[in-house]
C-alpha cells in the first residue's frame, strides 16, 4: 500500500531533551511538510522540502530542525529552544509543491 | 499573503439534516481550495478541491462544495448527515506566498457533532 507513515503515534520526552519525530513515504513525492497543530487554532507549518537536500522554514522554524537525505524520509527534530513542543504533529507530501498535499497519521508529542 | 476563515468553531446537526460548513479565503487571485476532515488523532483526509473549471465540485462522502469568486467562498454541503461524518473540518487555501512559494494555508477549523 502506498502511503505515508509517521512514527511513534505517541512520544512523550523530558523537558531539555531533543526528539527526532519520523515521516516515510512510499507515493515518489518530491514535495514533503511538517505542520504543528494546537487546539483550536489549525495547522501551522513548520518546515517544508520540494526536493532532496533542500529544505525552508515556514511559519513556525525556531526550535525545529529537518534533514532530506533521501526523497521517501523528512524526519523532524523538536529541539531544547522550542518553548513549547507538546502538540499534534503531522507530516504530508506532495508530487510537486503546488498540487493536493496528503497526510499521514500523525505524532502526538508530550514534553513532561 | 492569504488568508482563511471558517466562521463556525462547532455545528450541530442531526443525523439525516442537511449541512453546510462556511468558508471564506482573502487572496488577490483565484487560490487553489481544499476540505479536509479529521477524526480525533488521525491524520487529514481530504474530502475534494478546485483547481479549476466546474465551480461545484464532487468529494468523498457525499460531500460537495460549491466557488463563488464573487464571495470569496468555497463551502462544503451535504444533504443529509451520517453519524459517522461527527469530526473537524478544515478548509485549506493554496496560493503563491512570495517569490513563486506555494503554500497551504488552513483555518481553524470546525467541530462537527451529530446528534442521534
Amino acid at each position: 500500500d502506498g502511503g505515508i507513515t509517521q512514527s511513534p503515534k505517541y512520544l512523550f520526552r523530558k523537558e531539555g531533551q531533543n526528539v527526532t519525530l519520523s515521516c516515510e513515504q512510499n507515493l515518489n513525492h518530491d514535495a514533503m511538510y511538517w505542520y504543528r497543530q494546537d487546539p483550536g487554532q489549525g495547522l501551522r507549518l513548520i518546515y517544508y522540502s520540494q526536493i532532496v537536500n533542500d529544505f525552508q522554514k515556514g511559519d513556525i522554524a525556531e526550535g525545529y530542525s529537518v534533514s532530506r537525505e533521501k526523497k521517501e524520509s523528512f524526519p523532524l527534530t523538536v529541539t531544547s529552544a522550542q518553548k513549547n513542543p507538546t502538540a499534534f504533529y503531522l507530516c504530508a507530501s506532495s508530487i510537486f509543491p503546488s498540487d493536493t498535499q496528503y497526510f499521514g497519521p500523525g505524532t502526538r508529542l508530550t514534553v513532561l | 499573503a492569504q488568508s482563511v476563515t471558517q466562521p463556525d468553531i462547532h455545528i450541530t446537526v442531526s443525523e439525516g439534516a442537511s449541512l453546510e460548513l462556511r468558508c471564506n479565503y482573502s487572496y488577490g487571485a483565484t487560490p487553489y481550495l481544499f476540505w479536509y476532515v479529521q477524526s480525533p488523532g488521525q491524520g487529514l483526509q481530504l474530502l475534494l478541491k478546485y483547481f479549476s473549471g466546474d465551480t461545484l465540485v464532487q468529494g468523498i462522502k457525499g460531500f460537495e462544495a460549491e466557488f463563488k469568486r464573487s464571495q470569496s467562498s468555497f463551502n462544503l454541503r451535504k444533504p443529509s448527515v451520517h453519524w459517522s461524518d461527527a469530526a473537524e473540518y478544515f478548509c485549506a487555501v493554496g496560493a503563491d506566498s512570495g517569490g513563486s512559494n506555494y503554500k497551504l494555508t488552513f483555518g481553524k477549523g470546525t467541530l462537527l457533532t451529530v446528534n442521534p
